[in-house]
């Protein structure tokens, strides 16, 4: 495609769902990240993709998260029992090569609120 | 750990006026990235400006330069003949040279541009 999609883009849930966030990387693009943005503040790392391989979950902030992306292109963030604190806009970002001066493409982001 | 601190939360200018954007960060390594993204209201963060971190020579990018101080750990960012279109949140960041890892953001800061 011609940009990175991510769906929903507006995501409700109440406390104790389970929700999951979809992300569509640029066609090709071999490395896919997840960050968390809370309201007000900056984005914060989750978690880092080459193709299939998950190469850094350090950032996810429990076991109630869970990223996948099993055939190196679509990528799917699940948050199991969401809690209030989950509450945050979720944006997926991709790059060509995963080189580390490369250019990072963003999706506008999935922002969940859980009531 | 590496920080990056952006000290104002808001700012307001008037159109055509020139505005600086103040970031700061800390880390001990020694070859590293920084950059500018912008967000819009839209959620979509979108690179405005890049500097590696060995280079002196400051980056340019059409109406928008930075003032990197590498001894000073500063890297503000500015931006001529203000349009419009410039409001948005923008958020500087950083990003290790010598390994493949994550890009840290600071808090942001909430540039109006008033008509």
């Amino acid at each position: 495609g011609a940009g990175v999609s991510q769906s929903p883009r507006y995501k409700v849930a109440k406390r104790g769902q389970d929700v999951a966030l979809r992300c569509d990387p640029i066609s090709g693009h071999v490395s896919l990240f997840w960050y968390q943005q809370a309201l007000g503040q900056g984005p914060e790392f989750l978690t880092y993709f080459q193709n299939e391989a998950q190469l850094d979950k350090s950032g996810l902030p429990s076991d109630r998260f869970f990223a996948e992306r099993p055939e190196g292109s679509v990528s799917t963030l699940k948050i199991q029992r969401t809690q209030q604190e989950d509450s945050a806009v979720y944006l997926c970002a991709s790059s060509l090569l995963g080189g580390l001066f490369e250019k990072l493409f963003f999706g506008s982001g999935t922002q969940l609120s859980v009531l | 750990a590496q920080t990056v601190t952006q000290s104002q939360p808001e700012m307001s200018v008037q159109e055509a006026e020139t505005v600086t954007l103040s970031c700061t960060y800390d880390t001990s390594e020694n070859n590293y990235y920084l950059f500018w993204y912008k967000q819009p209201p839209s959620r979509q963060m979108i690179l405005v400006i890049r500097q590696e971190a060995y280079k002196q020579q400051n980056a340019t990018e059409n109406r928008f330069s930075v003032n990197f101080q590498k001894a000073a750990k500063s890297f503000s960012l500015k931006i001529s003949d203000s349009q419009l279109g410039d409001t948005a949140m923008y958020f500087c960041a950083f990003m290790p040279r010598d390994r493949d890892d994550k890009i840290i953001f600071g808090k942001g800061t909430r540039l109006h541009i008033l008509p």
